[in-house]
């Protein structure tokens, strides 16, 4: 099983409303991230969870709020956002923290903002 | 940081063609870099990778190289199908080897 699931698929939601993003995989991997990618645009890394505690945050703005309640699951709150975070956002896992080995994707979310 | 660029940002060829996308990298410390191909509406998917330890890797018609001296690396695609058609994106690790760096992404178009 090489999959990272992602729920929702699509998602629509207000500048007032407050969801959540889910992650999870069973590979056994240490190591999970959280990207950002919109249109005709390479990923951008937002978040590193390395053996379940946050490593890397790329200055990405508090209505962003990352969560990894156990090695398998990582979430993604969502409050107060802007219509300019509507992209596909999109979740990997790699077996290490040290990305020297594969990273896996998910097939994202894709949030609109409005 | 690192800085990753892709070239070209397009690419259209004829079905059984060869196609060649080239990416330079800016530290010299990154030892890692995978090729990912991303169809639309989909996650990206890791197709092909290479180590700095090796000059070049195969995988049936895909092939990568790389020239660590000249900071560069290659994917070719031999006998393209129109399944190939997708956005491929390069990358490569940082020197601490926790973040991935993605160039701009080609996209190929392969016509029946």
């Amino acid at each position: 099983d090489t999959e990272v699931t992602q729920t929702p698929k699509h998602l629509v939601m207000g500048m007032t409303n407050k969801k959540s993003l889910k992650c999870e995989q069973h590979m056994g991997h240490r190591a999970m991230y959280w990207y950002k990618q919109k249109a005709k645009k390479p990923p951008e890394l937002m978040f590193v969870y390395s053996y379940e505690k946050l490593s890397i945050n790329e200055s990405v703005p508090s209505r962003f709020s990352p969560e990894c309640p156990n090695s398998s699951l990582l979430n993604l709150h969502l409050h107060a956002l802007q219509p300019e975070d509507s992209a596909l956002y999109l979740c990997a896992s790699s077996q290490e923290p040290t990305l020297n080995t594969e990273a896996f994707f998910g097939q994202g979310t894709r949030l609109t903002v409005v | 940081g690192e800085n990753v660029e892709q070239h070209p940002s397009t690419l259209s060829v004829q079905e059984g063609d060869s196609a060649v996308i080239k990416c330079t990298y800016s530290d010299s410390a990154s030892n890692y870099f995978p090729w990912y191909k991303q169809e639309l509406g989909k996650g990206p998917q890791l197709i092909i990778d290479i180590r700095s330890n090796v000059g070049e890797k195969k995988d049936q018609r895909i092939a990568v190289t790389l020239n660590k001296t000249a900071k560069h690396f290659s994917l070719h695609i031999t006998e393209t199908q129109p399944e190939d058609s997708a956005v491929y994106f390069c990358a490569s690790n940082n020197n601490a080897g926790n973040m991935l760096t993605f160039g701009g992404g080609t996209r190929l178009m392969v016509k029946p």
